[in-house]
This record gives C-alpha cells, structure tokens and sequence, in this order.
C-alpha cells in the first residue's frame, strides 16, 4: 500500500524557517517524481514544486521561487521542502504526493501556520 | 501559466440524479487534464487523468470528456459519497495549475 507521511508543520512567525519531511513506503521512491501541493485554509489547491526521480529536474511556483528548496533522499525514502522568508500567504496544508505529470497519491498534508 | 475555471462554483444535486462539472483551459492543454475529489479534511483523491481515463480503483459512474479547453467531468447517478469537492488540473507544462473547485452538494 503506498504511503506518505508528512511532519514537520507548524507555528513560525513571519520571515522565519520551515522544513517539512514526507516518508515514503509501499512503492519503489526512487522510481518515482514528487511535488508538494498546498491548501490555504478554505481555499484550491496550489501546485508548490516538483523534482524528478534522480534529482535532475526541480521547478518551482512563482510564488515560492526563491524561498523554497525541494530536494530528497532516495536511500530514505524521504522528500524535503526547505521553507525560507515565511509569508503570511503561505499559511496552508502542504501535501506531498506523487507523480511526474499528475498527483496519483497525496498524503495527508501538514498544517504550516506563519503568524505573528 | 494556464488559468483553469470551473464551473458552476456550487451544484445542488439530488442522490441519484446526474452531475456535469466543467472546467475550462485559457489555452489548449490537449488531453492533459485530471479530475481529483476532495472530501472535508481529506487529501484530495485522483479520479481522472489523461481527460478521460478512471484511475485504479474509481466506480464507472464517474466518466471524463474533452480535449483542447474544455472538458467535462460526469457523474451519472450521485451517490451518498459523491458529495465533495471536485478539482481540475492540466499538467501539459509547468506551472501545473488547479481550477478553484465545484462544490457538489445534497440538494
């Protein structure tokens, strides 16, 4: 059965730093491309980042280019998103889920809250 | 990056009764397009990808259509369980970009 499991959400205020951790089981990670989708409270869904199997390939929203850092660690089964300059607007449920062209299993999010 | 709407924002159903949600591409995404349910408090679950097709596990009830800018998501007779929210998504470049929802409620 696949699996993720993020960690890692909470309190921070404004202009300070996050990192969220996906655990991976019930399928081969390292085969497999990952993103992070979040979900404002109340709101759609907004695609984050994305990075390939190996590595080789990260893009990121606009939103987030240049504060935020995707990366993994295929031995862990691992998936990371380095969260810099908090903003307000990026309070949110942020998701890890996989899939090179559409998210085909999501885990079930970790609440960041950026709050003075 | 390609702005998706969906429409109507909110649609009354009755159980048993037919539901047509649209979603519509500013520029042609192809047939690159999924359909995702989210249910309060859930993670959001694929129900459609390529336009048309029902990923594993999905009841025929539901059904996808389109290509281009507009597509279509069906479900032909609403179940209990059906009532969610319903998201569309091209994937056919980067940024991958959502539609704001349809809203799916018991009429």
């Amino acid at each position: 059965e696949v699996q993720l499991v993020e960690s890692g959400g909470g309190l921070v205020q404004p202009g300070g730093s996050l990192r969220l951790s996906c655990a991976a089981s019930g399928f081969t990670f390292s085969s497999y491309s990952m993103n992070w989708v979040r979900q404002a409270p109340g709101k759609g869904l907004e695609w984050v980042s994305y990075i390939s199997s190996s590595s080789s390939a990260i893009y990121y929203a606009d939103s987030v280019k240049g504060r935020f850092t995707i990366s993994r660690d295929n031995a862990k089964n691992s998936l990371y998103l380095q969260m810099n300059s908090l903003r307000d607007e990026d309070t949110a449920v942020y998701y890890c889920a996989r899939g090179l062209q559409y998210p085909d299993y999501w885990g079930q999010g970790t609440l960041v809250t950026v709050s003075s | 990056e390609i702005v998706m709407t969906q429409s109507p924002a909110t649609l009354s159903v009755s159980p048993g009764e037919r539901a047509t949600l649209s979603c519509r591409a500013r520029l042609s995404v192809s047939s690159n397009l999924a359909w995702y349910q989210q249910k309060p408090g859930q993670a959001p679950r694929l129900l459609i990808y390529g336009a048309s097709t029902r990923a594993t596990g999905i009841p025929a009830r539901f059904s996808g259509s389109g290509s281009g800018t507009e597509f279509t998501l069906t479900i032909s007779s609403l179940q209990s369980e059906d009532f969610a929210v319903y998201y569309c998504q091209h994937y056919n470049n980067w940024p991958w970009t959502f539609g704001q929802g349809t809203k799916v409620e018991i009429k």
